[in-house]
């Protein structure tokens, strides 16, 4: 079974438009981590957050929000007032434990933003 | 900080050559990974090392590969002989395992065509 779902396979938005990319997990472990990354196309990864099981405080940085409820077991993204520079692949991803060592990464949300 | 350093950064191959893959970790981290990413499987971890010493080889997909880090600031992953289902992008990682809190970082990858 999938650790990480990204059910959004593609989605496209109209410049300024808001977007929201969806993440569901799946774990036992009481402590593990959850990550997002961007990857343009240039194709590298780049770190966009990371969160602990226990910090289930929302973060907003700057355009970019992220709502993780461990009730759904969700970590959801939201872009607000898009811009065409947020055109990738974006993806969500898990660490299980104190000290895991291993990225159960989703199958990645590729978003394009229309000018 | 210079980052993962991967090299090369596109490497063009026939099939049946030996190909080798290297990578440079930040200084300091203890951990080091190598993952592969195709459109069929996503993201996918090969092997990882903790303090040099391969822990978990499970992903490497056959015998055709073998990844060394002989020391702390340097890893290669080769594949002997290439084959053209080997092309797909390479991505090194490290980490501090110890306290995630320094995070992992992605190096910007080494896309491989197998010709």
């Amino acid at each position: 079974a999938q650790k990480v779902t990204q059910a959004q396979t593609e989605i496209s938005v109209v410049e300024k438009e808001d977007v929201t990319l969806d993440c569901v997990y799946e774990t036992r472990d009481t402590t593990y981590y959850l990550f997002w990354y961007k990857q343009p196309p240039s194709g590298e990864l780049v770190f966009l957050i990371r969160r602990n099981s226990f910090d289930e405080q929302n973060e907003i940085s700057g355009r970019y929000s992220w709502n993780f409820q461990k009730s759904t077991s969700s970590f959801n993204f939201t872009i607000t007032a898009s811009q065409v520079v947020d055109s990738a692949v974006y993806f969500c991803a898990l660490i299980e434990g104190d000290t895991g060592n291993q990225f159960y990464f989703g199958t990645g949300t590729s978003l394009t933003v229309i000018p | 900080d210079a980052g993962v350093i991967q090299s090369p950064r596109h490497e063009v191959t026939e099939m049946g050559q030996e190909v080798t893959l290297r990578c440079k970790p930040i200084s300091g981290h203890n951990s080091l990974f190598w993952y592969r990413q195709t459109m069929m499987r996503g993201l996918e971890l090969l092997i990882y090392f903790n303090n040099n010493v391969p822990i978990d080889d499970s992903g490497m997909p056959e015998d055709r590969f073998s990844a060394k880090m002989p020391n702390a600031s340097f890893s290669t992953l080769k594949i002997q002989p290439s084959e053209p289902r080997d092309s797909a992008v390479y991505f090194c990682a490290s980490s501090y395992v110890k306290s995630l809190t320094y995070g992992y970082t992605f190096g910007s990858g080494t896309r491989l065509t197998v010709v």
